[in-house]
């Protein structure tokens, strides 16, 4: 079973601070995906890393992928109450995605 | 935008019955997949199907599970004899190609009593 540890599990911040979620794992993956949940909803794909050492922005959020492609990073900056969710990553490896053990952001108004 | 429905939303059922819960993947993909996520844990890759067949199964997928897509449009999920740990929200996920991002549907909320 390949395990992908996310941290913190839980954060709750101020908003307009600054935050980084880790995802990390002793495995390799050929490609890394960025979720959010909201409560009785499914996953929303919120970014897609492929080549390590790979950095993408979607507005204040930044992602990147490590060089050895085992682990990931997400970066809000000047968080917003909207931001509040489930962050998921997902690896792929095989014909399979792997689903980080998530962490549960919580941005106070 | 295009998106993945999944209905029902709630699903109670007695232990030991059979339940099938159903997918709409995207119109024009060609991989789907089911997932489960039991209450406070995380999400969990059960079956992946493709030119109708399965492509790859988790130990979890064992013999209680089928699936199946019995028109161009759904792609089923039949639990046979639901056990008490069976009970959990299934996600099912669309994609374009193989190693393609996925899309989500909302859920089902499957409770078995």
């Amino acid at each position: 079973t390949q395990l992908l540890e996310q941290s913190p599990q839980f954060l709750s911040i101020q908003e307009g601070e600054n935050l980084t979620v880790y995802c990390n794992s002793s495995s390799v993956f050929s490609s890394l995906q960025w979720y959010r949940q909201e409560p009785g909803e499914g996953p929303v794909l919120l970014v897609t890393v492929v080549t390590g050492g790979e950095v993408k922005k979607l507005k204040r959020l930044t992602f990147q992928f490590g060089d050895a492609r085992k682990d990931s990073s997400l970066h809000i900056t000047a968080a917003q109450p909207g931001d509040t969710g489930l962050y998921l990553c997902a690896g792929l490896t095989g014909n399979q995605f792997y689903f980080g053990t998530g962490t549960s952001l919580t941005v106070i108004p | 935008e295009p998106e993945v429905t999944q209905t029902p939303s709630h699903q109670v059922t007695q232990m030991g019955q059979e339940v099938i819960l159903r997918c709409v993947p995207i119109s024009n993909h060609l991989y789907f997949y089911w997932y489960r996520q039991i209450l406070g844990q995380k999400v969990e890759f059960l079956v992946s199907f493709y030119n109708n067949e399965i492509s790859e199964k988790s130990e979890i997928f064992d013999d209680q599970f089928s699936v199946e897509r019995p028109d161009g449009s759904n792609f089923t999920l039949k639990i046979r004899s639901t056990k008490l740990e069976d009970s959990a929200m299934y996600f099912c996920a669309s994609s374009i190609g193989r190693n393609q991002p996925q899309h989500f549907g909302d859920g089902t909320r499957l409770s078995i009593l």
